[in-house]
C-alpha cells in the first residue's frame, strides 16, 4: 500500500485568490490523479498528473484553472486558481497499485470558498 | 458516455442483517470492479475487487458480477453499526487505467 499526505488540510479563501494543494507519497508511483468530491457527490477525475510532461485533464477541466505540476515520481501539486464559491470541495489526491488498479486515497483537502 | 449508476441510499439495515448494496454499468467492456468505503469526512478506501463472473468472499463481505447483466453488488453478512459508510463502486473498462465512480450508496446500520 501506499501512504499519501496531502497539505493543507483545509483552508478558506477569499473568491479570486490561488490556492496550491501538495501532494506527497511514500514510494514511487507512475500514476497520480486528482480528484474533486463536492458534497453528497462522488469522485470526479480533475487530472492525471504526469511525471516529466503536462497532466491529461478529463473534459470540463481546464489547465488554466487547475494546473498541475509533478516534478517527480512522489510529488504533485494541484493549484486552483481564481476561486470562486463553486470551487468549494474536497480535492483528493490518489495514486494506483502497480500490482492490480487498486487506487490510493491521500485524506483529502477540504476547501471553503467565500 | 460510460456510467455507473448507484442507488444513493440511504440502506438502513438492522445490526446482524446481510447489507445489499448494487451497482450497474453501462460499458460491456468494462473488466475489473472495485468497491470502496468511505467513512463520513474520510478518504475513500478499498473493500475488495472482482474481475471474473461468479462470487468472491472475504470475510464478512461478499462481492457477486454479473457480466451479461452488467450488475455487480456488494454483500455485508453480520452488519454492524461500524459498516455504516457511503460505499463507492468503481469499474473499470477494458483498456482504461481510469475508474469510473459511481455516486455511492449510503448505507446506515442501526443497533
Amino acid at each position: 500500500s501506499a501512504v499519501i499526505s496531502q497539505k493543507p488540510s483545509r483552508d478558506i479563501c477569499q473568491r479570486g485568490t490561488s490556492l496550491t494543494i501538495q501532494c506527497q507519497v511514500d514510494s514511487q508511483v507512475t500514476m497520480m490523479f486528482w480528484y474533486r468530491q463536492q458534497p453528497g457527490q462522488s469522485l470526479t477525475l480533475i487530472a492525471t498528473a504526469n511525471q516529466g510532461s503536462e497532466a491529461t485533464y478529463e473534459s470540463g477541466f481546464v489547465i488554466d484553472k487547475f494546473p498541475i505540476s509533478r516534478p517527480n515520481l512522489t510529488f504533485s501539486t494541484l493549484t486552483v486558481s481564481n476561486m470562486s464559491p463553486e470551487d468549494s470541495s474536497i480535492y483528493l489526491c490518489s495514486v494506483e497499485s502497480y500490482r492490480d488498479n487498486e487506487q490510493f486515497f491521500g485524506p483529502g483537502t477540504r476547501l471553503t470558498v467565500l | 458516455q460510460k456510467e455507473v449508476e448507484q442507488n444513493s441510499g440511504p440502506l438502513s439495515v438492522p445490526e446482524g442483517a446481510i447489507a445489499s448494496l448494487n451497482c450497474t454499468y453501462s460499458d460491456r467492456g468494462s473488466q475489473s470492479f472495485f468497491w470502496y468505503r468511505q467513512y463520513s469526512g474520510k478518504s475513500p478506501e478499498l473493500i475488495m475487487f472482482i474481475y471474473s463472473n461468479g462470487d468472491k468472499e472475504d470475510g464478512r463481505f461478499t462481492a457477486q458480477l454479473n457480466k451479461a447483466s452488467q450488475y455487480v453488488s456488494l454483500l455485508i453478512r453480520d452488519s454492524q453499526p461500524s459498516d455504516s459508510a457511503t460505499y463507492l463502486c468503481a469499474v473499470y473498462s477494458g483498456g482504461s487505467y481510469i475508474p469510473t465512480f459511481g455516486r455511492g450508496t449510503s448505507l446506515i446500520v442501526h443497533p
